[in-house]
């Protein structure tokens, strides 16, 4: 089956810092990948749609320039956490398609930001 | 604006007993819907996905059925187990047109006592 990963799988910083997140498809191409944040008890919420080679669609209410997302290949996308702040402390799982608008989820990036 | 519910919230049932989880979403033009597991602190884990057109998906012990008149869905586990203890989601997609943005509920939390 269609396997995504992401990396790191814990990351743990300092406020005011940069935080990267990397999103893979291992055995598919993604043209389109997305990701979620959830904060502890609530549901999903998307953040944003990234396409291949173009800019990504953000969701209401969300930080494009504190969220930079860059999906430069096929099978990678990165999200990149500007200036991180405790708030923005969370578990954030991205997603592939695979061109059958079934999404495969990676295991998630749990971010605390001190 | 589409809104996903999941009722219970949490179930604890003893082994061997078969149950039922609810989503409710509140606008029928989807175009599919997806069940999933999470374990804590983990990622997701796709158990079934109904097309629209269609009302049922059946994979081992589960079911999952559809109605997408009256906005409902229900995962049926039979003969449950330990293992089957975790958080199950229900998302939508297709709302608004756009096919691959899934709008997920809160989860039901489930407990499978030995």
């Amino acid at each position: 089956g269609a396997v995504v990963s992401q990396h790191p799988s814990r990351v743990i910083c300092k406020s005011g810092t940069s935080v990267k997140i990397e999103c893979r498809s291992l055995d598919f191409q993604a043209t389109t990948m997305f990701w979620y944040r959830q904060f502890p008890k609530q549901s999903l919420m998307l953040m944003a749609t990234s396409n291949e080679g173009s800019k990504a669609t953000y969701e209401q209410g969300v930080e494009k320039d504190k969220f930079l997302i860059n999906h430069a290949s096929l099978t990678l996308s990165t999200l990149t956490v500007t200036s991180a702040h405790p708030e923005d402390s969370s578990f954030y799982i991205c997603s592939a398609d695979d061109n059958t608008y079934e999404q495969y989820f990676g295991p998630g990036t749990r971010l605390t930001v001190t | 604006k589409q809104e996903v519910t999941q009722i219970p919230a949490a179930l604890s049932v003893p082994e061997g007993e078969n149950l039922v989880l609810n989503c409710s979403f509140t606008d029928s033009a989807i175009y599919n819907l997806q069940w999933f597991r999470q374990d804590p602190g983990k990622g997701l884990t796709s158990l079934l996905l109904i097309q629209s057109s269609q009302r049922e998906q059946t994979s081992g012990r589960l079911n999952a059925s559809l109605d997408k008149s009256s906005g409902r869905s229900t995962l049926y586990i039979a003969a449950s187990q330990p293992g089957d203890s975790a958080t199950y989601l229900c998302a939508v997609s297709g709302y608004g047109g756009s096919q691959g943005n899934l709008i997920f509920g809160k989860g039901t939390k489930l407990s499978v006592k030995p």
